[in-house]
């Protein structure tokens, strides 16, 4: 069965200063991974996909995340964050590649950023 | 286009009554799906609705969750009798058939309904 781990609930980073958010999956088939965020009040939105290719993506915003096959990781970094990242961020993970597939998710990290 | 529109934002209720939480997807998307966060936890599937039918519904808690989508249009979702786990966010997610978008991912999400049950 498929799962999903953030390994951190809530990261705060100081304005301007790099972020990396922790995601590891499990699942024994090939897996299509995303991150989305939920800003306060609002609903999910996508940030970035992988789904085959280059397993560096790059999203909106300015995030970024690395798939690492053999670690079983999908860590979404941005090289300075600005107050307005302030969310939270899912990170999930899909067996199937049609829009018509279900989506595990993990538990989320909220990043707050200090001025 | 509109976007995914949950309603309502807010719901208080108290324990045993019910409450009906209601999506309109996307014009001309026949996927949609419930989803539900509860108490910090990780956003779960709930089921999947292509047109009007059924077409996973592994994730439903209970039968006292009852989901519905006559018409193949807006769906409803209804708890009753509502109980204090029941309380979290709800949201409902639509996507085209990927035949018509060559296969490529695109779910949109609500903005959800928060369910607190006292």
């Amino acid at each position: 069965a498929q799962s999903v781990t953030q390994l951190d609930s809530q990261v705060p980073v100081f304005e301007e200063a790099p972020v990396e958010l922790r995601c590891n999956y499990s699942s024994s088939v090939s897996v299509y991974l995303f991150w989305y965020v939920q800003y306060p009040n609002q609903g999910l939105q996508l940030l970035l996909k992988y789904l085959s290719g280059s397993t560096l993506v790059k999203g909106i915003n300015g995030f970024e995340a690395e798939f690492n096959k053999s670690q079983t990781s999908f860590h979404l970094r941005k090289p300075s964050v600005h107050i307005s990242d302030t969310a939270e961020y899912f990170c999930a993970v899909s067996e199937g590649y049609s829009s018509a597939s279900k989506i595990i998710f993990g538990s989320g990290t909220r990043l707050s950023i200090r001025p | 286009e509109a976007g995914v529109t949950q309603f309502p934002s807010h719901s208080v209720i108290e324990k045993g009554q019910t409450v009906t939480l209601r999506c309109d997807p996307i014009s001309g998307h026949d996927n949609l799906y419930w989803y539900r966060r509860v108490m910090g936890k990780e956003i779960k599937f709930l089921l999947h609705f292509v047109k009007e039918s059924k077409q996973d519904e592994s994730g439903m808690p209970n039968n006292r969750f009852l989901a519905e989508r006559t018409g193949g249009t807006y769906s409803t979702l209804k708890v009753q009798p509502a109980e204090l786990e029941d309380s979290g966010v709800y949201f409902c997610a639509s996507s085209q058939d990927p035949r018509a978008t060559g296969g490529i991912y695109g779910y949109t999400f609500g903005s959800g309904t928060r369910l607190t049950v006292v």
